[in-house]
């Protein structure tokens, strides 16, 4: 099992440009999340995912949108970058609400 | 909402000695779980010690232990026989409701001397 991937692992935007981060697992996990860290700081929640079709926000969903057309996939979208979205973004998967979450490597996002 | 405090930005200890990561949280809920994750300099996080509130005895992973105090709302994290490999940073993490979104501390980095 490759467990969660993502891709890209470094990007630079440029403000105002958007981008989707891509999220993999293949654990057949039924809860995806995805979360934002910034130096210094703990994880924040953006979005998270039930299943396929069911999506909602966490802490901190503004600037972004997300999809779950599969249980595999859980794409993150960023529309008009911002220096404030310049961060460190994780996605994680859990197979049911009460399990362990397993995290990605990251994805680490500069928006100049 | 949910809180998660560590208080120690940072903690040192000499390899092959015992350190205690300090956690509080604050929240209404009966029925939660709480976590610790390791972050090395590589940024994955690994999944340390994980520990149910309904549970009395205090969770163990071989080095690892925690003191879960559910009155005093306060989850620590002692490492014991420390090792260069545990240098990192540390995040407490508490988890509930029926997504179990995950609220993290700020984190404790741990550094590790010879």
């Amino acid at each position: 099992n490759a467990g969660v991937t993502q891709t890209p692992k470094f990007r630079i935007l440029k403000i105002g440009q958007s981008m989707t981060l891509q999220c993999t697992q293949d654990m057949n996990h039924n809860y995806m999340y995805w979360y934002r860290q910034d130096p210094g700081m703990g994880l924040k929640l953006i979005y998270y995912s039930v299943g396929a079709g069911i999506t909602d926000k966490g802490e901190v969903p503004n600037g972004y949108n997300v999809s779950r057309s599969t249980t595999e996939d859980f794409p993150l979208r960023l529309e008009l970058a911002a220096p404030s979205q310049t961060s460190v973004y994780f996605c994680a998967s859990s197979y049911v609400a009460v399990q362990t979450q397993y995290f990605g490597p990251g994805t680490r996002l500069l928006v100049l | 909402a949910q809180t998660v405090t560590q208080s120690q930005p940072e903690m040192s200890v000499q390899e092959a000695e015992t350190v205690t990561l300090s956690c509080t949280y604050d929240t209404s809920e009966s029925d939660y779980y709480l976590f610790w994750y390791k972050q090395p300099p590589s940024r994955q996080m690994i999944l340390v010690i994980r520990q149910e509130a309904y549970k009395q005895q205090n969770a163990t992973e071989n080095r690892f232990s925690v003191n879960f105090q559910k009155a005093a709302k306060s989850f620590s994290l002692k490492i014991s026989d420390s090792q260069l490999g545990d240098a990192a940073m540390y995040f407490c993490a508490y988890g509930t409701g029926t997504a179990s979104k995950l609220t993290f501390g700020t984190g404790t980095r741990l550094q590790v001397t010879l």
